[in-house]
């Protein structure tokens, strides 16, 4: 699966949008891009996915470069509790395939 | 639903002791999967599971052993435990990926230290 850089922190205030970038510059054309978040110390939390459409959920949207080299995660009106570490992952197509977590970005969100 | 529990929530060992870590999960999920955080870093998956009686290594798989006699529970056991293995585990279950789609649904995790 191919690897992903993600810077190691951000702020964000709360009430505005938290832009969330990620590079992942070999990714190859199965491979799907996610994003989990681990708030405090509890288990991660899936946000969302995509392979090369921009994704819109109840939580956040994934915007996806046209050469899908990165990506951004948007969370649009950050509250105090999305203060977590985000990971964004690369992962290939097939059932053996698995998730291979980085070190993420921690964001820290702001009064 | 309860999701994904996990058992215990705290543990302290003295090296070469040995413990089994209860994962249970009541959503009916085929796989099942054990990973490890140590301070600052990501999940790093040890073992996982296709399906009931199926185990797999994942990227650090050495010093565990794994069971999957039921499709609900997946056991993660150190038979001799070590200071290196001290770290908070977490355990996940997923349907059968398809296509893109592979959600995971994590447990709280278990806080393992070992003396």
């Amino acid at each position: 699966d191919a690897k992903t850089t993600q810077p190691p922190s951000m702020d964000c205030a709360e009430g505005r949008a938290a832009n969330l970038p990620c590079n992942h510059s070999t990714i190859s054309g199965n491979e799907y891009v996610y994003w989990y978040r681990q708030i405090h110390s509890q288990g991660p939390q899936y946000i969302i996915h995509g392979l090369k459409n921009n994704e819109t959920n109840e939580m956040a949207s994934l915007i996806i470069t046209e050469d899908r080299k990165s990506s951004t995660l948007i969370l649009p009106h950050a509250t105090l509790r999305d203060t977590a570490v985000y990971y964004c992952i690369v992962r290939s197509t097939g059932t053996a395939s698995k998730l291979t977590f980085g070190t993420g970005t921690r964001l820290q969100v702001t009064l | 639903n309860a999701g994904v529990t996990q058992t215990p929530k705290f543990r302290v060992l003295k090296t070469g002791q040995s413990m089994t870590l209860l994962c249970a999960q009541d959503m009916n999920h085929e796989y099942m999967y054990w990973y490890r955080q140590d301070p600052g870093m990501g999940l790093r998956l040890i073992h996982y599971s296709v399906g009931e009686g199926t185990t797999a290594k994942g990227e650090v798989p050495d010093g565990y052993n794994v069971s999957r006699l039921k499709k609900q529970n997946f056991l993660l056991g150190l038979e001799s435990a070590a200071p290196s293995q001290t770290s908070v585990y977490f355990c996940a279950s997923s349907y059968r990926p398809t296509g893109g789609y592979n959600e995971q649904f994590f447990g709280p995790g278990t806080r393992l230290t070992v003396l």
